[in-house]
């Protein structure tokens, strides 16, 4: 089984500024995804970022990256430059390679000042 | 314009009804999703679609119903044995493999009173 914790359940931060959401996860197997969500106040999921578990290389997409410490199983985002559009619910995700099913961490909610 | 759509946005039953949510993708993906969302909470799987006429329970699937007749459409039936259904909804499809990302619908929310 597949676990996603996300310990920060709310976090602020000044516009312009970055912000890193944190992200822990536990799997026993040996090949799996990290995926990365944005949820609006409208309630739809926006996708963000994807890292492999095989990949060299931290992922990044525009102003997000995602730092990947296998060692410490932890996947968190970073947010560049903050921008009062960000304020919105974030959700950590894995999906293994056994059976592909996403699995969601409770969400940490931004909060972006200006 | 590819894309998944769900309806209705809004949903009231009383208890004891069963109700069914639509899910539609014009994307070509085969597999599909439904999942639920409680206040403060992440997405829980109810049922997942890897192929047509095919599907498989999620982690929280007592009280729920779904079919995949076809490629494009997968409906959720909310029964009456399912003890807590007030919640959002939300579908999601893609291709199916290791690292696709999973395309949303605009979710449902379903208040039962």
């Amino acid at each position: 089984a597949q676990k996603i914790t996300q310990t920060q359940p709310g976090m602020f931060v000044q516009e312009k500024e970055a912000v890193t959401l944190d992200c822990t996860y536990d799997t026993s197997d040996p090949s799996y995804g990290l995926f990365w969500y944005k949820q609006p106040s409208s309630g739809e999921m926006i996708f963000l970022i994807y890292q492999g578990s095989y990949d060299q290389q931290n992922a990044t997409e525009g102003r997000y990256s995602l730092n990947f410490q296998k060692a410490r199983k932890s996947a968190n985002l970073v947010i560049s430059a903050s921008q009062l559009g960000d304020s919105a619910m974030y959700f950590c995700a894995t999906d293994p390679s056994s059976n592909y099913k996403l699995t969601f961490g409770k969400g940490t909610l931004l909060t972006v000042n200006p | 314009d590819g894309g998944i759509t769900q309806s209705p946005k809004y949903l009231f039953r009383k208890e004891g009804q069963n109700v069914t949510l639509s899910c539609e993708q014009n994307l070509n993906h085969d597999a599909m999703y439904w999942y639920r969302q409680d206040p403060g909470q992440g997405l829980r799987l109810i049922y997942y679609s890897q192929i047509v006429n095919d599907f498989q329970k999620g982690d929280i699937a007592e009280g729920y119903s779904v079919s995949r007749e076809k490629k494009e459409s997968f409906p959720l039936t909310v029964t009456s044995a399912q003890k807590n259904p007030t919640a959002f909804y939300l579908c999601a499809s893609t291709f199916g493999g290791q690292g696709d990302e999973q395309y949303f619908g605009p979710g449902t929310r379903l208040t039962v009173t």
